[in-house]
This record gives C-alpha cells, structure tokens and sequence, in this order.
C-alpha cells in the first residue's frame, strides 16, 4: 500500500526556519517526481515545489523561490522541504505528493500524504 | 506562470441534478488538464487526468472535456457525497497551477 507521510509542521516565528519531511512507503520512491503543494485552511490549493527522481532538476512557484529548498533522500524514501525566511503568508498545510505519468504525456498526483500544518506567527 | 480561473466557486444543487464546473487556462494547455476533489480535512483525489480520462475507481458519473483554454467536469447525476470541492490543475508547464476551487452545496 502506497503511504506518505507528512511530519514537522509546527507553530515558528517570522522570520524563522522549519524543515517538514514525508516519509514514503510502498513504491519505489526513487522512481517518481515528488512535489509539495500547500493550502491556506479554507482555501485552494498551492504548488510549491517538486524535484525530480534523481534530486538532479528541482523547481519553485516564485513566492518561495530563494527561500524553500525540496530535496529527497533515496535510501531513506524521505523527501524534504526545508523552509527559511518564513512569512505569515507561508502558514498552510503542507502535503507532499507522488506525481504519476500516463501515456508518456500526462503527469497528475494519485497518492497524497495527510498533510501537516505549518504555522508563522508572533 | 498559466493562471488557472475555475467557475463557479460555489455552486447550489440538488442530488440527482447534472452540472457542470469550467476551467480556463491562461494560454493553451493541450490536453494537461487534471480534475482533484477534496472532503473537508481530506487530501485531494485525482478524478480526471488527460482532461477526459477517468481515473481508476472512480464512479462513471464524472466526466472531463476540453482541450487548448477550456475545461470542463461534469457530474451527471448528483449523489449525497459530491457535495464537496473541486480542483482543476495544469500539469504542462511548472508551476503546475491549480484553480481556487469550486465548491458543490446542497440545495
């Protein structure tokens, strides 16, 4: 069964810095794009940032560009987000997702974690 | 960026009634079209990808069209556990953008 797991999200202060880590199980981590979307209690849905299988391209919606890093670990089926300069804006929940391809031409998310809640606040 | 703009972003209906949620792409997205609903304090399950494909497990109620600019989902006959949100997504160019959402109410 395919499970991702969120974990680190925390209450910070402004300013502050956080890293949230999924934890991946039954598939082959190393053989998918991996991504973080984030969404602002009742609100959408936000695309941060996703790399690829190797870790070899990595890529940044522009409001964290600069100040969020997504990396993963491939012996440890761990992805990472770690999350510097944090702004009141950056509060949300943070999911983590396994992009699939069909057809060699369409990529969508069909496994999501539970998603954990970051926090920035004074 | 491709700026997705999804409408309604509420929407009144009655089970068993058919309707219909659009999706507009900024610029021509092909067929990178992918359609998510999510249950309050849920994560979002892919119901569409390709624009028009069916993903597996889900009820034949759910349909997808469209292809370029526009986009749309349809639900052909309400049942009790669709009155929930809705999400388009775009998955041709990074940031793979998702609309605000549409969320279906009970009449």
């Amino acid at each position: 069964e395919v499970q991702l797991v969120e974990s680190g999200g925390v209450l910070v202060q402004p300013g502050g810095s956080l890293t949230l880590s999924c934890a991946a199980s039954g598939f082959t981590f190393s053989s998918y794009w991996m991504t973080w979307v984030r969404q602002v209690p009742g609100e959408g849905l936000e695309w941060v940032a996703n790399i690829k299988e190797d870790g070899s391209e990595k890529y940044y919606v522009d409001s964290v560009r600069g100040r969020f890093t997504i990396s993963r670990d491939n012996a440890k089926n761990s992805l990472f987000l770690q999350m510097n300069s944090l702004r009141a804006e950056d509060t949300a929940v943070y999911y983590c997702a396994r992009e699939t391809e069909r057809s060699g031409y369409f990529y969508f998310f069909d496994y999501w974690g539970q998603g954990t809640l970051v926090t920035v606040s004074s | 960026d491709i700026q997705m703009t999804q409408s309604p972003s509420s929407l009144s209906a009655s089970v068993g009634d058919r309707v219909t949620i659009t999706c507009r792409a900024s610029q021509s997205i092909s067929r990178n079209l992918n359609w998510y609903q999510q249950r309050p304090g849920k994560a979002p399950k892919v119901l569409i990808y390709g624009a028009s494909t069916l993903e597996s497990g889900v009820p034949s109620r759910f349909s997808g069209s469209g292809s370029g600019t526009d986009f749309t989902l349809t639900i052909s006959s309400l049942q009790p556990e669709d009155f929930v949100t809705y999400y388009c997504q775009q998955s041709y160019s990074i940031p793979h953008s998702f609309g605000r959402g549409t969320k279906l109410e009970i009449k």
